[in-house]
């Protein structure tokens, strides 16, 4: 099983600021097969980033993906208001399909 | 629009099964597999097992082998997924997610159950 470790738990910023989370993979991932995904409380996640690097229809160009490997990153050049939440990032190429724990983004 | 109607929420006792549906609505049925993913409270997200619609060919994670079924009827473009021998572990909020190929990212999710599991 691919275990996948998010980095940091959590992130605290302000709106506008920069936003870098980490996807680190027990064993290498093939970027087509790595996927982001967003989560509000109370919400079903949704897509954002698949194949580690389009975005999924209807998402922001702020929100961008990037990596191989072992390590991915999902990055959020600008952060607004409906941002904060929790990130979650999964693998899908090998069974079992595994997610990450979660990063959350909380506002400073 | 596409979309995924779960049913409604399930209260349980340990030992019980529970039958969950997930309706597809807006897009071929059969051209699309379908995830359950299930997330406890408080946690993050478990990826529980696949089905394809067209054939109705299943894979499931281990930990759940032999506890879970997931099925599917094409006349009424609905998945189902049962689980037995349900224990407190199982309280989760379940998702159902569509995905074009089995290995695909999951683009469209439903509002997903909550199944609580008390004595």
């Amino acid at each position: 099983e691919i275990v996948l470790t998010q980095s940091p738990g959590t992130l605290s910023l302000s709106p506008g600021e920069r936003a870098t989370l980490s996807c680190r993979a027990s064993q290498s991932v093939s970027s087509t097969y790595l996927a982001w995904y967003q989560q509000k409380p109370g919400q079903a996640p949704r897509l954002l980033i698949y194949g580690a690097s389009s975005r999924a229809t209807g998402i922001p160009d702020r929100f961008s993906g990037s990596g191989s490997g072992t390590d991915f990153t999902l990055t959020i050049s600008r952060l607004e208001p409906e941002d904060f939440a929790v990130y979650y990032c999964q693998q899908y190429g090998n069974s079992p399909r595994t997610f990450g724990q979660g990063t959350k983004v909380e506002i400073k | 629009q596409v979309q995924l109607v779960q049913s409604g929420a399930e209260v349980k006792k340990p030992g019980a099964s529970v039958r969950l549906s997930c309706k597809a609505s807006g897009y071929t049925f059969t051209h699309y597999y379908m995830h359950w993913v299930r997330q406890a409270p408080g946690q993050g997200l478990e990826w529980m097992g696949i089905i394809n619609p067209s054939g109705g060919s299943t894979s499931y994670a281990q930990k759940l082998q032999g506890r879970v079924t997931m099925t599917r009827d094409t006349s009424t473009t609905t998945v189902y997924m049962e689980l037995s021998s349900l224990r407190s572990e199982d309280t989760a909020v379940y998702y159902c997610a569509r995905a074009y190929n089995s290995n695909d990212a999951m683009d469209v999710w439903g509002k997903g159950t909550t199944v609580t599991v008390s004595s």
